[in-house]
């Protein structure tokens, strides 16, 4: 069973400032990682997939790198709106017990 | 636009089954992937099961023995059951759309359905 692991669980960023969200693999899962964002009453939205590739209409400002075990979520120039919480999930054991991280919560 | 919606009784007895429907709208139920995704107050998400449009589904190892999730491709709608629940299983409900020609990353979602397991 792969356990993904985040961190921080909250994160205090200003407006204008970056965000790095980090999220670890208890085994590899190559490339085979998403990111989401959760927004309170909101239905959760795909940023990332593959550890990298910026789903449809998500904004530049938000990133991915990462491969194996070590990955991370980049939010330049942090605006109100990017208030959320994150998730990371892991798709490359399937089907999983746990797919998700257990969050970290962006405050402003 | 793909639209999906949760629906279904929003509180549940001990011991009895869990079931909830999916209405997708805006877009085909053909060719994807659709999946249930559910969160516990205070934990984090963790993915049911799926169920493609020709019928085959794949389950959670440690919830395959209790969910069930079908499709009605006529009604645009799938559904997820869960028999002999616990207050375990209260939790928000979602239903979710994998990227086209995938089945493991959900680029659509419900806005979730609360149920609540209690006598």
């Amino acid at each position: 069973e792969i356990v993904m692991t985040q961190s921080p669980a909250t994160l205090s960023v200003s407006p204008g400032e970056r965000a790095i969200l980090s999220c670890r693999a208890s085994q590899s899962v190559t490339t085979n990682l998403a990111w989401y964002q959760h927004k309170p009453g909101q239905a959760p939205r795909l940023l990332i997939y593959g550890a990298s590739t910026r789903a449809t209409g998500v904004s530049a400002r938000f990133s991915g790198i990462g491969s194996g075990t070590e990955f991370t979520l980049t939010i330049s120039s942090l605006q109100s709106e990017d208030l959320a919480v994150y998730y990371c999930q892991q798709y490359n054991d399937w089907p999983p017990e746990r797919a998700f991280g257990q969050g970290t919560k962006v405050e402003i | 636009q793909v639209q999906l919606q949760e629906s279904g009784p929003g509180l549940v007895k001990p011991s009895e089954t869990l079931s909830l429907t999916c209405t997708v709208s805006g877009g085909s139920i053909t060719y994807y992937h659709w999946n249930w995704i559910r969160q516990s107050p205070g934990k984090e998400l963790e993915w049911i099961g799926n169920i493609y449009y020709s019928g085959s589904t794949d389950y959670n190892p440690s919830l395959r023995s209790r969910v069930t999730i079908s499709l009605d491709a006529s009604k645009s709608q799938f559904s997820l059951k869960v028999t002999s629940v616990t207050t375990a299983d209260s939790a928000v409900y979602y239903c979710a759309r994998c990227i086209l020609g995938t089945s493991r990353i959900f680029d659509s979602w419900g806005q979730g359905k609360s149920v609540t397991v209690s006598s």
